[in-house]
């Protein structure tokens, strides 16, 4: 079965300084992979994804995200933190076979500091 | 592009009663639309997956005869909380893609937030 992790509930940083939101994937066969953020009683907004091709993945907000194949992980990353990035970020993958159906992982809240 | 909407966002209601949601794409055809439950502090929970023209499939565990899912046209489901009891209180999101391929992004709507009193 598939499954997604996202090891840490909580990513502090300082305004300013680079961030990295961990995201781990279990799924048989190719996996593509999202980023989302949500705000405060907000739905989802997409920020990038992974199919095919290169492995660094640039998407919205100046965020990027590298899928690494043989440590089964795809990082979300900034250069530098702004404290409107704060918010709650889910990774998630759709798995081989269903479609496009998300599989998401538990979210880390991001709070960036001034 | 890709703007999802819900209406309404936000809904207080007397136990009992039911409760529609609608959740449309405003700026492009949604052939599959997905409802999630999200609880506080939570990941999303999958309710359903809804097709144009078809009837949806639930999750295991979803009611589907508590909620209702109707994808009539190709920028428009609704989510049906039939005789809502304050269990059913949470925050719901739905997304819609324009194709079900996997590598077909979801985008989603701002959710509703439903009390139950």
């Amino acid at each position: 079965a598939q499954s997604v992790a996202q090891p840490e509930d909580q990513v502090n940083v300082a305004e300013g300084n680079p961030l990295t939101v961990k995201c781990t994937y279990s799924v048989s066969g190719n996996p593509y992979l999202f980023w989302y953020v949500q705000y405060p009683n907000r739905g989802l907004q997409f920020l990038l994804k992974y199919i095919t091709g290169d492995n660094l993945v640039k998407g919205s907000y100046g965020f990027e995200a590298e899928f690494n194949k043989s440590q089964t992980s795809f990082h979300l990353k900034k250069p530098s933190a702004l404290v409107s990035d704060s918010a709650l970020y889910f990774c998630a993958v759709t798995p081989n076979s269903a479609g496009n159906m998300l599989t998401f992982g538990g979210g880390t809240r991001l709070m960036v500091k001034p | 592009g890709a703007v999802v909407s819900q209406h309404p966002s936000w809904v207080i209601c007397k136990s009992g009663t039911s409760v529609k949601i609608e959740c449309r794409s405003l700026d492009f055809q949604a052939t599959t639309m997905f409802w999630y439950r999200q609880f506080p502090k939570q990941s999303l929970m999958l309710m359903a997956t809804s097709n144009e023209g078809s009837k949806a499939t639930y999750e295991q565990g979803v009611e589907k005869d508590k909620f209702l899912i109707n994808h009539a046209s190709l920028t428009l489901s609704t989510l049906t909380v039939t005789s809502a009891h304050p269990e059913d209180s949470s925050f719901y999101i739905c997304s819609a893609s324009a194709g079900y391929s996997q590598s077909e992004t979801q985008y989603f709507g701002p959710g509703t937030r439903l009390l139950v009193l």
